[in-house]
């Protein structure tokens, strides 16, 4: 199946500052991916939609100037955190489909802790 | 709105025994996919089945298997001769779309055991 890599796997970073998760789809080209976030023992919340080459389409109640998302190419988009707090500690997913309609490939997430 | 509900947070199997795992959803899409997603330990999510709603057919993959019931819309997940390496969170999901594009939405998740 199609890969998709998030980089970092673990990131802890002090309050205040941003951070930065890449997910990238190694192997096919992804117009759209997701992100999401899951709280210890919880489902996946849909973030936002990251769309190639425009803005990012935000789930209600989710911080656009919180939790920036670009899609610059065709195999990477990104989500920044920005001045993370302790309450924004949680995991971090990203998909990617192939096609609409077709499987959601998953990264390995990224567990961000703000100290 | 769209909701996916899972109603057993916690599901236990002897090895080699069957397993069912429920999950109802809602919907008022007319062109829609249904799927049953593993995440192990590792938190990498696996695709495990899917079902197209326009399929009367219930998939199969292997050991696994769905009964997709589309007026009661329930779609749960058979697992047959349950292995250790089943053990896991499982997560239906219903793919809808918005905007364009089709977003995934997860019900709860059922953790699954497997006893040896």
């Amino acid at each position: 199946g199609a890969v998709v890599s998030q980089h970092p796997s673990r990131v802890i970073c002090k309050s205040g500052t941003s951070v930065k998760i890449e997910c990238r789809s190694l192997d096919f080209q992804a117009t759209t991916m997701f992100w999401y976030r899951q709280f210890p023992k919880k489902s996946l919340m849909l973030m936002a939609t990251s769309n190639e080459g425009s803005k990012a389409t935000y789930e209600q109640g989710v911080e656009k100037d919180k939790f920036l998302i670009n899609h610059a190419s065709l195999t990477l988009s990104t989500l920044t955190v920005t001045s993370a707090h302790p309450e924004d500690s949680s995991f971090y997913i990203c998909s990617a489909v192939l096609t609409m309609n077709t499987e959601a490939f998953f990264g390995q997430g990224t567990r961000l802790t703000v100290v | 709105a769209q909701t996916v509900t899972q109603s057993q947070p916690e599901m236990s199997v002897q090895e080699a025994e069957t397993v069912t795992l429920s999950c109802t959803y809602d919907t008022s899409e007319s062109d829609y996919y249904l799927f049953w997603y593993k995440q192990p330990p590792s938190r990498q999510m696996i695709l495990v089945i899917r079902q197209e709603a326009y399929k009367q057919q219930n998939a199969t993959e292997n050991r696994f298997s769905v009964n997709f019931q589309k007026a009661a819309k329930s779609f749960s997940l058979k697992i047959s001769d349950s292995q250790l390496g089943d053990a896991a969170m499982y997560f239906c999901a219903v793919s809808r779309r918005g905007s364009g594009t089709y977003k995934y939405i997860f019900g709860t998740g059922t953790r699954l055991k497997v006893l040896a």
